[in-house]
């Protein structure tokens, strides 16, 4: 099936150390975004990549930094930069980024800092 | 400054009976519109979307209506049916001639609770 896979689903981190979490999507899709969510806060753009080898910072990517070397994968790492790092994170991707279209969003990993 | 705004953070409707959600935008660039449904720990789904040039669009029990001028659009579910509570987010984008249209920008969120 296709779709968009983020993992893991929980995940713990201490204080002052990076973590990577996941992101790989089988929908042949060139666009790819990260948002995060906190309690009544509606989602906001961290990171998002429109092509292979390219990303534009969202709204709140201080703390975070992302790559994509390859088109199925856009990896984000939350870096110890990042002060209120505890939150539900979504990935998401669409067909084209340059045209209307719906974006597909994977499960989400929730992160809590310990 | 919130460019998607979803003012109400809540709404409880009877099972069968219609359900508004609404949303504003202050954006005027803004030329793509989606509602997404949501449940807790999940990722939002896909519900309906509507450009610009329209100012209605039908999918099954869901609408969704575009009022430009007002910057306003809504999203009516009929009949409203248990299944339906979760949390509905609004979305857009706006288009960028030179470097593609814009990521989703959302709004916070209502959370439809339908009783049967």
């Amino acid at each position: 099936d296709g779709g968009i896979t983020q993992s893991p689903k929980y995940l713990f981190r201490k204080e002052g150390q990076n973590v990577t979490l996941s992101c790989e999507q089988n929908l042949n899709h060139d666009a790819m975004y990260w948002y995060r969510q906190d309690p009544g806060q509606g989602l906001r753009l961290i990171y998002y990549s429109q092509i292979v080898n390219d990303f534009q910072k969202g709204d709140i990517a201080e703390g975070y930094s992302v790559s994509r070397e390859k088109k199925e994968s856009f990896p984000l790492t939350v870096t110890s930069a990042q002060k209120n790092p505890t939150a539900f994170y979504l990935c998401a991707s669409s067909i084209d980024g340059r045209v209307n279209t719906e974006a597909f969003f994977g499960q989400g990993t929730r992160l809590t800092v310990v | 400054d919130q460019q998607v705004k979803q003012n109400s953070p809540s709404l409880s409707v009877q099972e069968g009976r219609i359900s508004i959600l609404n949303c504003d935008y202050t954006n005027s660039m803004f030329d793509y519109f989606l509602w997404y449904k949501k449940y807790p720990a999940e990722g939002p789904t896909f519900l309906i979307s509507i450009s610009s040039i329209k100012d209605k669009n039908e999918d099954g029990r869901f609408t969704v209506f575009l009022n430009k001028s007002a910057k306003h659009l809504s999203l009516h579910i009929v009949p409203s049916q248990p299944g339906d509570s979760a949390v509905y987010f609004c979305a857009a984008s706006a288009k960028r001639y030179f470097s593609g249209n814009t990521p989703l920008v959302f709004g916070k969120g209502t959370r439809l609770s339908v009783i049967a």
